[in-house]
């Protein structure tokens, strides 16, 4: 079975640029994190769905962050416009259930300069 | 947040020797997980312990659970120089956080050939 997809796999914007991160879940998978992770640190959740309903996205900075689930399948996250310290890699996973063990794709790693 | 705590931040062994991390977390919780990190795959998922469980094996992993006090601990015997990663522990919510999964800042593991 495929893993979790994501891509771009590397990204380097200029500041006050858009940017946006793709991620394919699992098939048949119904809940897809967002995490950002900086360097030496654990993953911290930017948003939760389960299927196409965003459940928790209470640390997204909606600001400049958005995303969405199109159809409960994949998904998308935009940062417009970009800052410096929002360099850091964007990890997308996906869980068959709630509270089930979570796949991870390999990350988008962001520099922003 | 981050509601996990690992101890130690770094840990330093020869390869053969046992291995062990600890997570405290503050709130109750629904299960508790274990991922490893390292540069190659990515995050990747080692062993669920749900709420009603104290203890949870496999292969050269332990798992303990004491959720009074708000602990679990990860053993890994015998340990190889490919155990070389950084060890994360994340916990799952239950209540209206159903499915939430947040981790804690890791443990960095060096197994010495």
């Amino acid at each position: 079975e495929a893993g979790v997809v994501q891509s771009p796999r590397y990204k380097i914007i200029e500041k006050k640029q858009p940017v946006a991160f793709w991620c394919n879940p699992i098939s048949g998978h119904n809940t897809l994190y967002w995490y950002l992770q900086n360097l030496g640190q654990g993953p911290e959740l930017l948003i939760r769905y389960e299927n196409e309903e965003a459940v928790d996205d209470s640390q997204l900075p909606k600001d400049r962050f958005s995303a969405e689930r199109l159809k409960g399948v994949d998904s998308t996250l935009k940062i417009q416009p970009a800052e410096l310290g929002d360099s850091a890699v964007y990890l997308c996973a996906s869980s068959r259930l709630e509270n089930t063990e979570a796949f991870f794709g390999q990350g988008t790693r962001l520099t922003v300069v | 947040s981050q509601q996990g705590e690992e101890d130690p931040q770094a840990l330093s062994i020869q390869e053969g020797e046992n291995a062990t991390m600890n997570c405290s977390y503050k709130t109750s919780i629904n299960n508790l997980q274990w991922y490893r990190q390292n540069s190659g795959r990515g995050l990747v998922h080692l062993i669920l312990i749900r709420s009603n469980e104290r203890e949870k094996h496999s292969g050269r992993l332990r798992v303990t659970l004491d959720t009074s006090k708000k602990s679990s601990s990860l053993l890994i015997t015998a340990s190889r120089a490919a155990d070389t990663a950084s060890y994360f522990c994340a916990t799952g919510y239950g209540g209206t956080s159903y499915g939430k999964l947040t981790f804690g800042q890791g443990t960095i593991l060096t197994v010495h050939p």
